[in-house]
């Protein structure tokens, strides 16, 4: 059973760095069959995706256009992990964030892999932004 | 970017009878369009993907349906635990992943 486990911390400082983990149980961050998400929720935005990062051979990502330049998704293998970091926050940044695995069907031809559905999520971690 | 618009915000229903939610996108999805349900204070749980196949360990009195731009998903016989808040998602144009803004149900 996969199991994601979220960590970090629940406040930060405006203009500082966002930084979250996601911990992987029972499935590979360098798995083929995967793409490993951040994704947040607020009262305003609703359930925002913020980016993705994945293997092939090598290591790929993908971002949200609002938060490119400010977003960095992070795999760490030896750990089985993966992590977000946003710069430069400010309050509107404050939001639950949460990790999920998406499912992925690959491709033979490099670029058409099938990225589908969020089929398990971390448990959700609450950030303020707030001085 | 493909924009998903759930109707009605909030739906009152009472427990035993049928809840039909909508989800419409703005451009055809084909049937790349998974539902989630959310209780307060959890994360989404996946119910249905490709509109109409259900996630493992989900209850039959959930279904789903449509193509291209319109789909449904339907609870049959509504339970207590069911009432909860509910989002469709497209997977059909990447990136971004977009949601719709959820639909809430909740006890008549």
């Amino acid at each position: 059973q996969v199991q994601l486990q979220q960590s970090g911390p629940g406040l930060v400082k405006p203009s500082q760095t966002l930084s979250l983990t996601c911990a992987i149980s029972g499935d590979s961050v360098s798995s083929n069959n995967a793409a490993w998400n951040w994704i947040r929720q607020s009262p305003s935005r609703g359930l925002e995706w913020l980016g993705r990062t994945y293997y092939r051979s090598k290591w790929y990502n993908d971002y949200a256009v609002p938060v490119q330049g400010r977003i960095t998704i992070s795999p760490d293998t030896p750990n089985n992990q993966f992590s977000l970091q946003l710069n430069s926050v400010t309050p509107e940044d404050t939001a639950v964030y949460y990790c999920a695995r998406q499912v992925v069907v690959p491709s033979t031809i490099i670029g058409l892999d099938y990225f589908q559905y969020m089929d398990v999520w971390g448990k959700g971690t609450t950030v303020t932004v707030s001085s | 970017e493909i924009v998903m618009t759930q109707s009605p915000v909030t739906l009152s229903v009472s427990p035993g009878e049928r809840a039909t939610l909508s989800c419409r996108a703005s451009q055809s999805i084909t049937s790349n369009l998974a539902w989630y349900q959310q209780k307060p204070g959890q994360a989404p749980r996946l119910l249905i993907y490709d509109a109409s196949t259900r996630a493992t360990g989900v209850p039959a009195r959930f279904s789903g349906s449509g193509s291209g731009t319109e789909f449904t998903l339907t609870i049959s016989s509504l339970q207590s635990g069911d009432f909860a808040v509910y989002y469709c998602q497209q997977y059909d144009t990447w990136p971004p992943i977009t949601f719709g803004q959820g639909t809430r149900l909740e006890i008549k």
